[in-house]
């Protein structure tokens, strides 16, 4: 059974930081994973989508890597800014299987 | 192009009562999913359907919950009678599947914020 661990999870940083959450999975047969941020009562939006082919996907200040040997990946922001102040989801597409896996989220702050 | 839409966005029922749920997916997509997301956890998907077709709905509550996707667009979910334990954001995304040209990538709607008293 497809586990997603995110880590850690919450985090408060100064505006300007760079900093990186974590996402492990256990099971590396997967199609995809992909990143989403989720505002207090709001949906989810998807950030970066990684193919399992891919190690890496860039769109402005993010970068996602995925290891999916290791069962990792990597959400890295530059330059943090307070409106980036939201919950990030991890979520992987099974290979064998039709559910995305989310993980429970990592909640950032980023203090002005 | 629209997002998936949903409605309502709030919804406050007494526990016993019933409550529905729409969605409608982004055009095109013919994969739709209604998840559930308790506060502090991530989502967890409650079914999926293909067309109007059901993928997998091993973790829908089926004593309670019910959903359809009767002309393979919109889709509504049910819950009767709600417990204290259903208050949650529902959730509905779509997708375009492999065989249709996309990647699973899946596109969430706003949600329907369900508080159960």
């Amino acid at each position: 059974k497809q586990e997603v661990t995110q880590i850690p999870a919450a985090l408060s940083v100064p505006e300007g930081e760079n900093l990186v959450l974590n996402c492990s999975f256990t099971d590396s047969a997967i199609y995809n994973l992909q990143w989403f941020r989720q505002d207090p009562g709001k949906g989810l939006t998807s950030l970066l989508l990684i193919q399992s082919s891919q190690r890496e996907q860039t769109s402005g200040r993010l970068n996602a890597s995925l290891d999916k040997s290791s069962g990792r990946s990597t959400l890295y922001i530059a330059a943090s800014q307070p409106g980036d102040s939201a919950t990030y989801l991890c979520a992987v597409y099974p290979e064998y299987g039709n559910k995305l896996v989310f993980g429970a989220g990592t909640i950032l702050r980023v203090k002005s | 192009e629209a997002g998936v839409a949903q409605s309502p966005r709030y919804k406050i029922i007494e526990k016993r009562q019933s409550v529905a749920f729409w969605c409608n997916p982004i055009s095109g997509h013919a994969t739709l999913y209604w998840y559930q997301q308790i506060l502090g956890q991530g989502p967890k998907l409650l079914i999926q359907f293909q067309n109007n077709g059901v993928v997998d709905d091993s973790q829908l509550p089926k004593d309670r919950f019910s959903a359809e996707r009767l002309k393979g667009v919109d889709s509504t979910l049910k819950i009767q009678p709600a417990k204290l334990e259903d208050s949650a954001v529902y959730l509905c995304a779509s997708s375009l599947s492999l065989e249709e040209g996309g990647s699973y990538e899946q596109y969430f709607g706003p949600g329907t914020r369900l508080t159960v008293t």
